[in-house]
């Protein structure tokens, strides 16, 4: 069965430093790997998507995230936080079809709290 | 207009009541899943439909029951509501591929 492990219920960062919201993840074979961002009494929002090729990918909001196969990393990064980026964000990862599906698999989430 | 519309927005529901949670799109996608928020937990899939003749239970679905009326749209329901299915509900909808999902703005039901 796939899985993903969002380690740290909250990070705390200070606005203009970088942010890191960690994300591995367990599945068979190639992982679709994805980052979610939900605002308060709202919806989750798309932030970006590894299927192939390189290794960092660059989303919305100036996110990136860092995909790395040999720790099944998908860690999420911004060079520099600002106090409107303060969400709840998940992990997700949808691996090789189990008969024939694609599920999406959610992390618990990770709460970023950016400090003024 | 929202891609993926939820309603009602926030409900609250006596214990044994029967309640229906409903979800249209316009993605035009075939998939469509509904999930569970509850804080610490993040989100449980209950039960996903990938068309219209397909349903099929996620990893939490007792006490649950599902209707895939169109390929638009997609309705949850409790049967007999209960005090631990007070929760944020979602629904969702992809494609076949591997694009992202996409998410209703959630219905917060409270079982009183």
């Amino acid at each position: 069965a796939q899985s993903v492990a969002q380690p740290e219920d909250q990070v705390n960062v200070a606005e203009g430093n970088p942010l890191t919201v960690k994300c591995t993840y367990s599945v068979s074979g190639n992982p679709y790997l994805f980052w979610y961002v939900q605002y308060p009494n709202r919806g989750l929002q798309f932030l970006l998507k590894y299927i192939t090729g390189d290794n960092l990918v660059k989303g919305s909001y100036g996110f990136e995230a860092e995909f790395n196969k040999s720790q099944t990393s998908f860690h999420l990064k911004k060079p520099s936080a600002l106090v409107s980026d303060s969400a709840l964000y998940f992990c997700a990862v949808r691996g090789l079809p189990s008969g024939g599906s694609y599920i999406p698999t959610f992390g618990r989430g990770t709460s970023l709290i950016v400090h003024p | 207009d929202a891609d993926v519309t939820q309603t009602p927005r926030n409900r609250i529901t006596k214990t044994g009541k029967r309640i229906m949670l409903e979800c249209s799109q316009t993605k035009g996608h075939d998939r469509m899943y509904w999930y569970r928020q509850d804080p610490g937990l993040g989100l449980r899939l209950i039960y996903y439909s990938f068309d219209v003749k397909d349903i099929n239970k996620g990893e939490i679905s007792d006490g649950y029951s599902v209707s895939r009326q169109a390929q638009a749209k997609f309705s949850l329901s409790l049967e007999s509501a209960i005090p631990n299915q007070t929760a944020l509900y979602f629904c969702a909808t992809s494609d076949q591929g591997y694009s992202e999902a996409f998410f209703g703005q959630g219905t917060r039901l409270t079982v009183v």
